[in-house]
């Protein structure tokens, strides 16, 4: 069976420190990645999706980026952050006509 | 693009009470609509979903319904538990497409 692995589950950074968040998936191979920022406990806001190796797409600009190694393997990142930045991350596969599998999320505290 | 939305925003309901939850869309090629459940502090689980050549599906106390030619599809839970109070979300998405759309989400609250 797929499973999805996202580490870590909570985190305090200081604003300007670096970010690096992972997410893997087991069980499948080839599947689409996504990773969701979710602010105020409520609306999924899409940040990167990737349908492949090394082929990343960015929905709305912003201080984070993404990158996908190897293909179970999906990583956001940022250099710099900012005190926005904060929020819940989640990280999600699937394929085209079947439902996301999401991630335990990343609870993200910029201080 | 599609467009999601979904109503209402918030939804307390008495135990044993059923709950109901819509949303619209506007892609008329969509053809996926997947229910999400989050509770507090998790991530979204899959609950229920519909294609589009079906025009209702129940899994014991939860339903969906869809309506293509009106663009929108509806969540019914029945006789509701306090283990049902989290925050739904409503998507939408092509067979062929790599996004799903999500509505802005449902906290049901659910009174003992």
């Amino acid at each position: 069976s797929q499973t999805i692995h996202q580490w870590p589950a909570t985190l305090v950074q200081p604003v300007g420190s670096p970010l690096s968040l992972e997410c893997t998936v087991e069980g499948t191979s080839n599947p689409n990645l996504y990773w969701y920022r979710q602010a105020a406990g409520r609306g999924l806001q899409l940040l990167f999706y990737s349908v492949g190796i090394g082929q990343i797409s960015s929905e709305v600009p912003q201080n984070l980026s993404a990158s996908r190694p190897q293909d179970r393997q999906f990583i956001l990142s940022s250099k710099k952050l900012l005190l926005s930045d904060s929020g819940f991350y989640l990280c999600a596969w699937g394929r085209g006509g079947s439902g996301y599998t999401f991630g335990s999320g990343t609870r993200l505290t910029v201080v | 693009g599609e467009n999601v939305e979904q109503h209402p925003s918030t939804l307390s309901v008495q135990e044993g009470d059923s709950a109901v939850i819509k949303c619209t869309y506007s892609d008329s090629a969509s053809n996926y609509f997947p229910w999400y459940k989050q509770e507090l502090g998790k991530g979204p689980q899959l609950i229920i979903d519909i294609r589009s050549n079906v025009g209702e599906k129940k899994d014991q106390r939860i339903a969906v319904t869809l309506n293509k030619t009106a663009k929108h599809f509806s969540l019914h839970i029945t006789e509701t538990q306090p283990e049902d109070s989290a925050v739904y979300f409503c998507a939408a998405s092509r067979n062929t497409g790599n996004q799903f759309y999500f509505g802005t989400g449902t906290s049901l609250t659910v009174i003992p």
